[in-house]
C-alpha cells in the first residue's frame, strides 16, 4: 500500500503558540488529502479537505482560521493550529491515496497545548 | 448523507478462534467502496479489507474475510484463527468514488491468550 508519513508524532506546546503538522505522501502524489482529529476511544472526525493549489474545504463547525491547511504540493499539506489552547489537545491524523478509492493514513500527531 | 454503524462498541476472544465484527450502512448509491481499518494501540490506521460493491464476491485478506449483503447494506468481518496482534479498534468505512470517508464509532476487540 501506498505510505503517509506525518510530522511531528508528538508536541507539546504553550497556550498561545502556533504549531505546523506536516502530511507527506512518500510513494505516490495526492491531490486531495484529508484531515481528521480523534479524542480517545472515539473515530475519526474529519476537520477538512486539503486541495493540491486550492483552498481547503473545512467541515462544519471546524474554524477555518484557526486551522490553517496548506497544500503546495502534490505530496505534502500542512495543518497549522494557530494560537492554541488545552482544547486544542488531541490526536491529528492526515490521510491521502491512490485514484478514488482506497485512503491510506499517516502515523498521526499527539498535540498536547498547555 | 450516509451513515455507517457499529452496534458492538467492545468485542473479545480467545486466542485462535473466530470473531465476526458488524457493521452496517445507508446509502442511497449504487457504486461505492467499504472498508474495514485497524488501529492498534499505537493509534496507525491500518487497512485490512476492502470491497467493491459491485463486486459479489466477498474479499479475503489471509485470516480477514467479509460477508457483504448489498441489498441488506451490511458488511461484517471475520476474523478467523485470532492472534494477540489483533487486538486494536476496527473501523467500518464508506466511500463513494472520490468522497470523503465515513466511518463507524468503531469496535474494540480484545484477543485473550
Amino acid at each position: 500500500g501506498a505510505v503517509v508519513s506525518q510530522h511531528p508524532s508528538w508536541v507539546i506546546c504553550k497556550s498561545g503558540t502556533s504549531v505546523k503538522i506536516e502530511c507527506r505522501s512518500l510513494d505516490f502524489q495526492a491531490t486531495t488529502m484529508f484531515w481528521y482529529r480523534q479524542f480517545p476511544k472515539q473515530s475519526l472526525m474529519l476537520m477538512a479537505t486539503s486541495n493540491e493549489g486550492s483552498k481547503a474545504t473545512y467541515e462544519q463547525g471546524v474554524e477555518k482560521d484557526k486551522f490553517l491547511i496548506n497544500h503546495a504540493s502534490l505530496t505534502l499539506s500542512t495543518l497549522t493550529v494557530t494560537s492554541a489552547h488545552p482544547e486544542d489537545s488531541s490526536f491529528y491524523i492526515c490521510s491521502g491515496g491512490l485514484g478514488q478509492e482506497t485512503q491510506y493514513f499517516g502515523p498521526g500527531t499527539r498535540l498536547l497545548v498547555l | 448523507a450516509q451513515t455507517v454503524t457499529q452496534s458492538q462498541p467492545e468485542m473479545s476472544v480467545q486466542e485462535a478462534e473466530t470473531v465476526t465484527l458488524s457493521c452496517t450502512y445507508d446509502t442511497s448509491e449504487n457504486n461505492y467502496y467499504l472498508f474495514w481499518y485497524k488501529q492498534p494501540p499505537s493509534r496507525q490506521m491500518i487497512l485490512v479489507i476492502r470491497q467493491e460493491a459491485y463486486k459479489q464476491q466477498n474479499a479475503t485478506e489471509n485470516r480477514f474475510s467479509v460477508n457483504f449483503q448489498k441489498a441488506a447494506k451490511s458488511f461484517s468481518l471475520k476474523i478467523s484463527d485470532s492472534q494477540l496482534g489483533d487486538t486494536a479498534m476496527y473501523f467500518c468505512a464508506f466511500r463513494t468514488s472520490g468522497s470523503r470517508l465515513t466511518f463507524g464509532e468503531g469496535t474494540q476487540l480484545t484477543v485473550n491468550p
